[in-house]
């Protein structure tokens, strides 16, 4: 069975762009995080969704910041518009059970210029 | 924000020998989980410890949870180069998410 998919792997863009990264979640799961590593803040929980409801945002750092989930099988992680700052790898997780084991998507390093 | 800590932040140690990490935090938890992460990678769940337990084995490691101490640990035994990764440790609360460590980096020298 495939894993979680995330697109792109590597993302570099300049400052002010957009960056739109994607993610499919392994396939029966119902609950979908997005996560931000970075060296000075480790790992942050950005968005938690259940069922395709966002059920918290509260990670979200700034309105720059938007994620969907329009339906099971896909969520879209936005930056608009994007800053050096926002540099980091952004993971995308899913589970099955709730409170369970969470799988890992491979992460999108993200690179501004 | 973590609301985890880990210690220690590196630990090297030689194969064979055993590796003990451990973590604290700060809020009542549903649950306690263990993840690895190799270089460049995402996390690999390892083992998960629930508020009403004490202990929990699987392979090589083992972990400890102590909620009047708000702390865990974890304890990989005979460790080989393989083991090399870093080591997070992430607390579940009721409303099923999940708040990570720092980390421990651990090398395992062949």
């Amino acid at each position: 069975d495939a894993g979680v998919i995330q697109s792109p792997r590597h993302e570099v863009t300049e400052m002010g762009q957009e960056v739109t990264l994607r993610c499919k979640p392994i396939s029966g799961h119902n609950s979908l995080f997005w996560y931000r590593q970075t060296m000075m803040r480790g790992l942050e929980l950005l968005i938690y969704f259940n069922n395709n409801v966002p059920i918290d945002d509260s990670g979200m750092p700034e309105d720059r910041f938007s994620a969907k989930m329009p339906n099971a099988s896909f969520s879209t992680l936005k930056i608009q518009p994007s800053e050096p700052r926002d540099s980091a790898v952004y993971f995308c997780a899913s589970s099955g059970d709730g409170a369970g084991e969470q799988f890992f998507g491979p992460g999108t390093r993200l690179t501004v210029l | 924000s973590q609301q985890g800590e880990e210690d220690p932040q590196a630990l090297s140690i030689q194969e064979g020998e055993n590796a003990t990490m451990n973590c604290s935090y700060k809020t009542s938890i549903n649950n306690l989980q263990w993840y690895r992460q190799n270089s460049g990678r995402g996390l690999v769940h390892l083992i998960l410890i629930r508020s009403n337990e004490r202990e929990k084995h699987s392979g090589r490691l083992r972990v400890t949870l102590d909620t009047s101490k708000k702390s865990s640990s974890l304890l990989i035994t005979a460790s080989r180069a393989a083991d090399t990764a870093s080591y997070f440790c992430a607390n579940a609360n009721a409303g099923n998410m999940l708040t990570f460590g720092g980390g421990t980096r651990l090398m395992v020298k062949p």
